[in-house]
C-alpha cells in the first residue's frame, strides 16, 4: 500500500490541453514536494509546498497544498511535448519517522 | 556546479553475487540519500547518511547496508542478489538532513540480477 496516492497513473493527451495531477493520503505531511523524472534520470524537484492551503505556480505549472496537508494537486495549463515524463509526489510525515516518502508516480505523455 | 555522480551506469550480476554501488554527491553536500526504484513499487527509502553516521533506515532487509566517507561520498552494497533486486539504485544529496533541505538526485545506477 502507498502511503501517498497518486492519479491517474497514466495520461496521454495532446498539445495544447491542461491537466491536473493528484497526490493523496490519509496522514498529515509536513510538506510536500513534486519531482519530475525523465527517461534515464534522476528526478528533479520542481516546487516544495509546507502551509496548508498554499499555491505555488511555476509558469505553465501549478501546485496546491489541500487545507488539511493531507494532499496535493498538480495542474499544467497548455501542456507542451517538454512536459512528458514521471511526475512524483513525495512528502515528510512525523509519523513516518520524517522519511521522505514518494508515491508510485503519474507517466504523462503529451502528443504533438 | 557538478550534479551528483553514480557510479557504475550499467550493472549486470547473477544470483547470490554481491555489488557495491558509488555515490558522490554535490561538493559541499553532506547528507547522501539511497532509494530503489522499481514499476510496481516506486521509489522506495533505503537509508540516509549524514556526517558518516546513518541517520535513518528504510524497510529493507539486512543484506542493504551503505556508508559514508569523510569526503561525503557514499557506497551502498547488497550481498547474496536475488532476482528481486533487479532495479534502479537512487542517490540523492542535500546540503543538510534530507528533511530540512531539497534532494538533488543522481541519475542512478540499473542494476540487473539474473
Amino acid at each position: 500500500t502507498q502511503l501517498l496516492e497518486q492519479s491517474p497513473q497514466f495520461l496521454s493527451i495532446q498539445e495544447g490541453e491542461n491537466l491536473t495531477v493528484y497526490c493523496n493520503s490519509s496522514s498529515v505531511f509536513s510538506s510536500l514536494q513534486w519531482y519530475r523524472q525523465e527517461p534515464g534520470e534522476g528526478p528533479v524537484l520542481l516546487v516544495t509546498v509546507v502551509t496548508g492551503g498554499e499555491v505555488k505556480k511555476l509558469k505553465r505549472l501549478t501546485f496546491q497544498f489541500g487545507d488539511a496537508r493531507k494532499d496535493s494537486s498538480l495542474h499544467i495549463t497548455a501542456a507542451q511535448p517538454g512536459d512528458t515524463g514521471l511526475y512524483l509526489c513525495a512528502g515528510e510525515a512525523h509519523e513516518y519517522g520524517n522519511k521522505l516518502v514518494f508515491g508510485a508516480g503519474t507517466i504523462l505523455r503529451v502528443k504533438s | 556546479k557538478a550534479g551528483v555522480t553514480q557510479t557504475p551506469r550499467y550493472l549486470i550480476k547473477t544470483r547470490g553475487q554481491q555489488v557495491t554501488l558509488s555515490c558522490s554527491p554535490i561538493s559541499g553536500h553532506r547528507s547522501v540519500s539511497w532509494y530503489q526504484q522499481t514499476p510496481g513499487q516506486g521509489l522506495q527509502f533505503l537509508f540516509e547518511y549524514f556526517s558518516e553516521t546513518q541517520r535513518n533506515k528504510g524497510n529493507f532487509p539486512g543484506r542493504f547496508s551503505g556508508r559514508q566517507f569523510s569526503n561525503s561520498r557514499s557506497e551502498m552494497n547488497v550481498s547474496t542478489l536475488e532476482l528481486g533486486d533487479s532495479a534502479l539504485y537512487l542517490c540523492a544529496s542535500s546540503r543538510n538532513r534530507a528533511q530540512d533541505s531539497p534532494l538533488h538526485f543522481g541519475n542512478g545506477t540499473r542494476l540487473t540480477v539474473t
